[in-house]
């Protein structure tokens, strides 16, 4: 049980261009969704915190308007870089939470190479 | 939120040793997570710790959470090359009105045949 998923697994796309990230819970409803982001050889950054039907909340130096977070429904969350740029080149993890305290699960995570 | 460092950076041991990898907090720990990665790859869960005093062991991996609940160890005994890999420890943070999991700063194994 608790299994999230990622799709797609990695993408390579041109400057400029927008990507969208799928999050799923696949055996669970989650309370709440996460989004982190590892540079390499470093460990994973918080970006921002979303629970369905409401906005997400970003962390200190995480520009909104270049991370677009949806969550649609408690076992779906998406992430669209927009206007992606190579310095967004990352791994993207998401992660999915059951219930307080309950557990945080993760994602396989993203690989985005922006050209 | 709250500041998580891990020590030591990274590890070099030869197959069939004993290691320690120490997570320190600046606050109290109300939850405290441990995962191993591959590089480039999602997180495998290992452990989580909640209270005072715990420990907890999965194969040859067991984990710790002191009584002050401000640092967490974990051990593996025995070391094998699969064990390679980066750690990390993660802490539970209540924070603007969230529960969310932040990371230290993670230890990169290498085990040497």
């Amino acid at each position: 049980g608790a299994v999230v998923s990622q799709h797609p697994s990695w993408v390579i796309c041109k400057s400029g261009t927008s990507v969208k990230i799928e999050c799923r819970s696949l055996d669970f409803q989650a309370t709440t969704m996460f989004w982190y982001r590892q540079f390499p050889k470093q460990s994973l950054m918080l970006m921002a915190t979303s629970n369905e039907g409401s906005k997400a909340t970003y962390e200190q130096g995480v520009e909104k308007d270049k991370f677009l977070i949806n969550h649609a429904s408690l076992t779906l969350s998406t992430l669209t870089v927009t206007s992606a740029h190579p310095e967004d080149s990352s791994f993207y993890i998401c992660s999915a939470r059951i219930g307080t305290p309950g557990g945080q699960f993760f994602g396989p995570g993203t690989r985005l190479t922006v050209l | 939120s709250q500041e998580l460092e891990q020590s030591p950076q990274s590890l070099i041991v030869q197959e069939g040793k004993n290691l320690t990898i120490n997570c320190t907090s600046s606050k109290t720990l109300y939850g405290l997570y441990w995962y191993k990665q591959k590089y480039g790859e999602g997180l495998i869960f290992l452990m989580m710790l909640q209270k005072g005093g715990e420990e907890k062991s999965h194969e040859k991996i067991t984990a710790k959470l002191d009584e002050k609940k401000q640092q967490s160890s974990l051990h593996i005994t025995a070391s094998q090359p699969s064990h390679a890999g980066i750690y990390l420890c993660g802490a539970d943070n209540m924070f603007g009105g969230y529960q969310k999991v932040t990371f230290g700063t993670g230890t990169k194994l290498q085990v040497i045949p």
